[in-house]
């Protein structure tokens, strides 16, 4: 069964919209930590937000944000204000430190596309 | 240093042929990871080494692939008699390890192609 579903494979916004990037994950750990990750074309890896399952409060960073709704286990990255450098591969990845392995578990990812 | 170090960037080695791949993580860093990247693909679980403890090789695809870790620090992943489908970014991370939740910092790959 697959960890992490990322179920847009690609997705299109207009400059100065907001998009939201969907992320569902499956575990039966109680401790655990939410990541997402940008990968534009020159391939690096670039962090962008966390969120650990006992926070109450949604993470936020600048123009993203982590919408955290733990019993429907979704982790939903929000980009305002989008950007033409916001173009890139997005992962949403899980790491379970409950009794889990603790290794880094990535989703299949949704590449964005703003348009000008 | 500053970030992780990863070497060679890129590597073009002939069907049959071994190759070592090399990572520097993060000084101070006791969690390492290696993963494969296929073109337009996710990124595929390798191997994870964390301090002392015997590391999660539950992502190695065949007995081909190995990795070892010396002294807690650089890592390398040996393929042998590499073949075609073995082609991919392979990116290494480390974090500080343990149950705290923070993000793995990652290196820039490695770009191997086997022709």
């Amino acid at each position: 069964a697959q960890k992490i579903t990322q179920t847009q494979p690609g997705m299109f916004v207009q400059e100065k919209e907001a998009v939201t990037l969907d992320c569902t994950y499956d575990t039966s750990d109680q401790s655990y930590g939410l990541f997402w990750y940008k990968q534009p074309s020159s391939g690096e890896m670039i962090f962008l937000i966390y969120q650990g399952s006992y926070d109450e409060q949604n993470a936020t960073e600048g123009r993203y944000s982590l919408n955290f709704q733990k019993a429907r286990k979704s982790a939903n990255l929000v980009i305002s204000a989008s950007q033409l450098g916001d173009s890139a591969m997005y992962f949403c990845v899980m790491r379970e430190t409950g009794r889990g392995t603790y290794k880094y578990i990535f989703g299949t990812g949704t590449r964005l596309k703003v348009l000008a | 240093g500053a970030g992780v170090s990863q070497s060679p960037s890129n590597k073009v080695t002939e069907k049959g042929k071994d190759v070592e791949l090399r990572c520097d993580p993060i000084s101070g860093h006791t969690a390492l990871y290696w993963y494969r990247q296929s073109l337009g693909q996710g990124l595929e679980f390798l191997i994870y080494f964390q301090g002392n403890s015997a590391p999660d090789k539950s992502g190695l695809p065949s007995d081909r692939f190995s990795a070892e870790r010396t002294g807690g620090s650089v890592s390398t992943l040996t393929i042998q008699r590499t073949q075609q489908e073995d082609s991919a970014v392979y990116l290494c991370a480390s974090s500080p390890g343990g149950r705290g939740n923070t993000e793995a910092f990652f290196g820039q790959g490695t770009r191997l192609t086997v022709v």
